[in-house]
Formats: structure tokens, C-alpha cells, sequence
């Protein structure tokens, strides 16, 4: 198994572009989760998803945007980037009614806004 | 308040040291946390689970205090691969869909 893969791992964008961050997981896991990790912080929970079809916000939604179409892939889509959008974006997978609670993470995308 | 809080550190210890870090969370109803660690510029991973007391695994431990609402990380015998930031995360909710992080507590091991 690949595990979780995040792509792409850099970026730079300026202001006003939009894109798209990868993700995709080959694990079955019904949970899916985007965060961000913003330099001597911890992780905050952007949007997340229990299922293909199923997506919510979680602390800091605004600018992005997601989508579930199937069970292995949970793309990212920032609108028209900012500044304050530049950090670290790691998304997880979880399988559902796991016992464990493991979150496995992806590698991360470092994206810079200009 | 923050729902979870843990002292930045960074806490620096010589190599075979014993070294404890604390957590405090605000929701009484939290019923599960866990430790992940994160290396430098790397994807957090778990490191131990919390359900009752505590939990013990080789020279970590973890202890819970539903009373005081606080969490706590020992590592014994601190080696240098032990260098790293230690994240302290409790589920976001009762379905365990995602997850609550603290800010991380750093550790560096020094020879």
C-alpha cells in the first residue's frame, strides 16, 4: 500500500490564483481530513469527509473548498489565494469504527502565496 | 480558551535524562487523546493512545487526569532520535472523524 500520497509537495501561487492539492488514499478509509500546520502551531482541521458524497467544515473553511466523488481521493481547491493561505497542508485518512484511532497522514504540501 | 494547550518547550535534555511534558484540554467530555510526534518538516504520527489511567509502551507513558483535565507524556532514558515536536490531540468529537491538535511541545536531546 502507497498509503496516503499528497501532491504536489511544493508550491508557489500569487495572489488571486486558484488550485487544486491532491490527495488519495488505498487504504478503504471512509474518514478523510485536510489541515493545515502554520509555522510553531499545531494542526487545525480545515474541512473533512466520512464518505464518498459526504464533506464538512471543520475550523478554518473559508477559502477552500472539497469534494468526495469516490472513497480514495478528497481533493483540496483554494478559490482565489491569499497570503494568509501560505502553510503546510497535510491531509489524513482514518478507517471508520477502528478500535486503534490511528489518522494516517500524508506528506505534506508546502504552498507559498506571493 | 484553546480546547487543547501544551507549553511550546523547546525542553532540552541530555542524552539518557528523563523528561515529562503536560496537556491540558478544556472539553470534560473528551473521553480519548493520544500523543503523535512530529519530526522536523514531516507528517505527524501517532505515538500512543489514551483511553482510561494511562498508557505504557517501552520508555514512553502516558497518564490521563480526568480531574484535573490534564494529559501527560514521560519519556525515560531520552535518546537523540527522541528530538522532536510532540503534539498533543483529542477527537474532535464523540464519532472520531478528525481531530484537535495542540501547538506541540519541542523536545531536543542533546549529547
Amino acid at each position: 500500500n502507497a498509503g496516503v500520497t499528497q501532491t504536489p509537495k511544493f508550491q508557489v501561487l500569487k495572489t488571486g490564483q486558484s488550485m487544486t492539492l491532491q490527495c488519495a488514499q488505498d487504504m478503504n478509509h471512509e474518514y478523510m481530513s485536510w489541515y493545515r500546520q502554520d509555522p510553531g502551531m499545531g494542526l487545525r482541521l480545515i474541512h473533512y469527509s466520512v464518505g464518498a458524497g459526504i464533506t464538512d467544515q471543520g475550523e478554518v473553511p473559508n477559502g477552500y473548498n472539497v469534494s468526495r466523488s469516490t472513497t480514495e481521493d478528497f481533493p483540496l481547491r483554494l478559490l482565489s489565494a491569499a497570503p494568509s493561505q501560505t502553510s503546510v497542508y497535510f491531509c489524513a485518512s482514518r478507517l471508520s469504527g477502528s478500535s486503534t484511532d490511528t489518522q494516517y497522514f500524508g506528506p505534506g504540501t508546502r504552498l507559498t502565496v506571493l | 480558551r484553546k480546547e487543547v494547550e501544551q507549553d511550546p518547550g523547546p525542553f532540552n535534555v541530555p542524552e539518557g535524562a528523563t523528561v515529562a511534558f503536560n496537556c491540558t484540554y478544556s472539553n470534560s467530555a473528551s473521553q480519548s487523546f493520544f500523543w503523535y510526534r512530529q519530526d522536523c518538516r514531516k507528517e505527524p504520527k501517532l505515538l500512543m493512545s489514551v483511553y482510561s489511567s494511562g498508557n505504557e509502551d517501552g520508555r514512553f507513558t502516558a497518564q490521563l487526569n480526568r480531574a484535573s483535565q490534564y494529559i501527560s507524556l514521560l519519556i525515560r532514558d531520552s535518546k537523540l532520535s527522541d528530538s522532536a515536536t510532540y503534539l498533543c490531540v483529542t477527537p474532535r468529537d464523540t464519532g472520531r472523524r478528525a481531530l484537535t491538535f495542540g501547538s506541540g511541545t519541542r523536545l531536543q536531546v542533546q549529547p
